[in-house]
């Protein structure tokens, strides 16, 4: 199974700050890598896929980089509305598995 | 609008079983893939199962292979899970979601239905 390893496991930030969450995956998979934002007691919502393709609705202050095993998801300048725990994602294989998430609290 | 609705979760107790369904609708069910993740409390996500657009391939997380059957009825626009030989650790809310176009993430998912597995 492919292993995903995010860092850090919690972010502290501020509004406005430009933040970045790193994904490593243990080998490699090409681009087929998704993000995904949730907050407390709620469905995640996909923010990323194909490593850098924005979905739809999805505010441009939101990207995404990478390819093989190394990827990076950042915030351009963080709004309230950003905190939240950020999941990765690969499905380059089956089983399809997420990172263990990274928890963006305000500071 | 795209809506994803699941049931059937609860309380059970060990070893017993469990069958959630998810309703969909607001979009082509037929047409796409679907898949079950879950959360365990205070943890993250877990992808459990995936089907494919006409049900004929099915895919499973070790943790789950052997205990749990995924199903789909293209007919009723209804996703099913049915979960056997339940365990303490398979304690979760279950979320169905469905396949974005041309890649295997997630662009809908539902409420999510909490199953407590316990004595």
């Amino acid at each position: 199974d492919i292993q995903m390893t995010q860092s850090p496991s919690t972010l502290s930030a501020s509004v406005g700050d430009r933040v970045t969450i790193t994904c490593r995956a243990s080998q490699s998979i090409s681009t087929w890598l998704a993000w995904y934002q949730q907050k407390p007691g709620r469905a995640p919502k996909l923010l990323i896929y194909k490593a850098s393709t924005l979905e739809s609705g999805v505010p441009s202050r939101f990207s995404g980089s990478g390819s093989g095993t190394e990827f990076t998801l950042t915030i351009s300048s963080l709004q309230p509305d950003d905190f939240a725990t950020y999941y990765c994602q690969q499905y380059n294989s089956y089983p399809y598995t997420f990172g263990q998430g990274t928890k963006l609290e305000i500071k | 609008e795209v809506q994803l609705l699941e049931s059937g979760g609860g309380l059970v107790q060990p070893g017993g079983s469990l069958r959630l369904s998810c309703a969909a609708s607001g979009f082509t069910f037929s047409s796409y893939a679907m898949s079950w993740v879950r959360q365990a409390p205070g943890t993250g996500l877990e992808w459990v199962s995936a089907i494919s657009d006409g049900g004929y391939s099915t895919y499973y997380a070790d943790s789950v292979k052997g205990r749990f059957t995924i199903s789909r009825d293209n007919s009723k626009n209804t996703l099913y899970l049915q979960m056997n030989s339940l365990r303490a650790e398979d304690t979760a809310v279950y979320y169905c979601a469905k396949r974005i176009v041309g890649a295997s993430c997630f662009d809908y998912w539902g409420q999510g239905t909490l199953v407590t597995v316990s004595s």
